[in-house]
């Protein structure tokens, strides 16, 4: 079965840093692409950023240049490491597989329960 | 980027009856759209992929279809936990885009 665990959320100050990770388990993490997607309060999804299983890293504009996503494939591990952190940041954080897809990245298949990130002073 | 826009922003409706939900994008995306469902305090879910395509356990009643730039999810008889907020996503190129979402709501 596969599972997704996201962990790391928390409550920082503006400016400050955090990072999030993701347990993967139940299929071989290695071979997929794997994406942080998020959800400001009463607002709809946010794609973030993605990684490809060649290591290759996508980032939405809002967050390049602040956050880093990265993978563990010895722990079936995903991060994402989170600086310069504003207020429009807060949001629930999910972890989310990629579809094998014949053309570019695949559709969301599997998606974590989410972790939650406040930035406020 | 593309933009996907998504109407009704809300709908009501009673069980047993069907929708059509509406996504339309900025520019040709294909044939790679998705539409996932979301419920409060849930992961959100895969329901259709690649525009008409279910995803694996997802009941017959949904059903997608469209290309290009619009497309529509349709949901015949409507059953009490289908009740949710529904988003159209596109991967045709990056930044992968999501659409603002549909809420579904019972009547």
């Amino acid at each position: 079965e596969v599972q997704l665990l996201e962990s790391g959320g928390n409550l920082v100050q503006p400016g400050g840093s955090l990072r999030l990770s993701c347990a993967a388990s139940g299929f071989t993490f290695s071979s997929y692409a794997m994406s942080w997607v998020r959800q400001a309060p009463g607002k709809g999804l946010e794609w973030v950023s993605t990684i490809v299983s060649g290591g290759t890293t996508y980032f939405a504009a809002s967050v390049e240049g602040r956050f880093t996503i990265s993978r563990d494939n010895s722990k079936n591990t995903l991060y994402l490491q989170m600086n310069s952190l504003r207020a429009e940041d807060t949001a629930e954080y999910y972890c989310a597989r990629s579809a094998v897809a014949a053309a570019g990245t695949g559709p969301f298949d599997y998606w974590g329960q989410g972790t939650l990130v406040t930035i406020s002073s | 980027e593309i933009v996907l826009t998504q109407s009704p922003a809300t709908l009501s409706l009673s069980p047993g009856e069907s929708v059509t939900l509406s996504c339309r994008a900025s520019q040709s995306v294909i044939s790679y759209l998705a539409w996932y469902q979301h419920k409060p305090g849930q992961a959100p879910r895969l329901l259709v992929y690649d525009a008409f395509n279910r995803a694996t356990g997802i009941p017959a009643r949904f059903s997608g279809s469209g290309s290009g730039t619009d497309f529509t999810l349709t949901i015949s008889s409507l059953e009490p936990e289908d009740f949710a907020v529904y988003y159209c996503q596109q991967r045709r190129s990056w930044p992968i885009t999501f659409g603002q979402g549909t809420r579904l709501e019972i009547k």
